[in-house]
């Protein structure tokens, strides 16, 4: 079956980057397109942006100058980056599988914690 | 790009019908029949209900379905369970390849 993981420092310094890794199992990286979605606590999801593994990319305006995703398609993975992050970057970051406008599956999550 | 609004919380007592709505713009909802609505338990990664306004993943109970008129869309659960006690998700296409959620309603079985 479909599983996504994601995977990545828990604790990020105010300022410094944020980088997560999600691998993907059960299903080709090139059957779907793919994204990053994250929930700050107690609040509402958020859509970061996607990833096609052609490298196709489309970020969320409000993130664009701070968000990198990438691909891997060797080792079935997809990346994200945020730089310069904030206490407001703090959150659940789900990857899921992306297609029609819908998302099929979602990794466990992972929370990132900015610190001061 | 504002987040799609949906009311804070919905209740109902266990067998009665619900509905939760999910309002945008004539640029999101009003354009494109492109909506999937998405359960989250507490902890858990957000589950897809519906997709594309209407239709029900294989899986998913005929409890749920959904709907849309103008720049609303709806989602409806009949014969209300404990089980479907949880947070509920609307997410929309808003052209040129963006996608915005809506703010999250609070499902709770009275």
């Amino acid at each position: 079956q479909v599983q996504l993981q994601e995977s990545g420092p828990g604790l990020v310094k105010a300022s410094e980057t944020l980088s997560l890794t999600c691998t993907v199992s059960g299903v080709s990286i090139s059957s779907y397109y793919w994204s990053w979605i994250r929930q700050p606590p107690g609040k509402g999801l958020e859509w970061i942006g996607f990833i096609h593994y052609s490298g196709t990319t489309k970020y969320n305006p409000s993130l664009k100058s701070r968000v990198t995703i990438s691909v891997d398609t060797s080792k079935d993975e997809l990346s994200l980056k945020l730089s310069s992050v904030t206490a407001a970057d703090t959150a659940v970051y789900y990857c899921a599988s992306s297609y029609s406008s819908r998302y099929d599956y979602w990794g466990q999550g992972t929370l990132v914690t900015v610190s001061s | 790009q504002s987040a799609l609004t949906q009311p804070a919380s919905v209740s109902g007592s266990p067998g009665q019908s619900i509905t939760i709505s999910c309002t945008g713009t004539s640029s999101d909802i009003g354009s494109y029949n492109l909506v999937s609505w998405y359960q989250q338990h507490p902890g858990k990664a957000p589950k897809l209900m519906i997709s594309e306004g209407t239709k029900r993943p294989s899986g998913v109970s005929n409890r749920f379905s959904g709907s849309k008129s103008d720049n609303t869309a709806s989602l409806t659960i009949s014969g209300l369970q404990a089980e479907d006690e949880a947070d509920y998700y609307c997410c929309s296409y808003a052209g040129s390849r963006m996608y915005v959620f809506g703010t999250g309603t609070k499902v709770t079985v009275l």
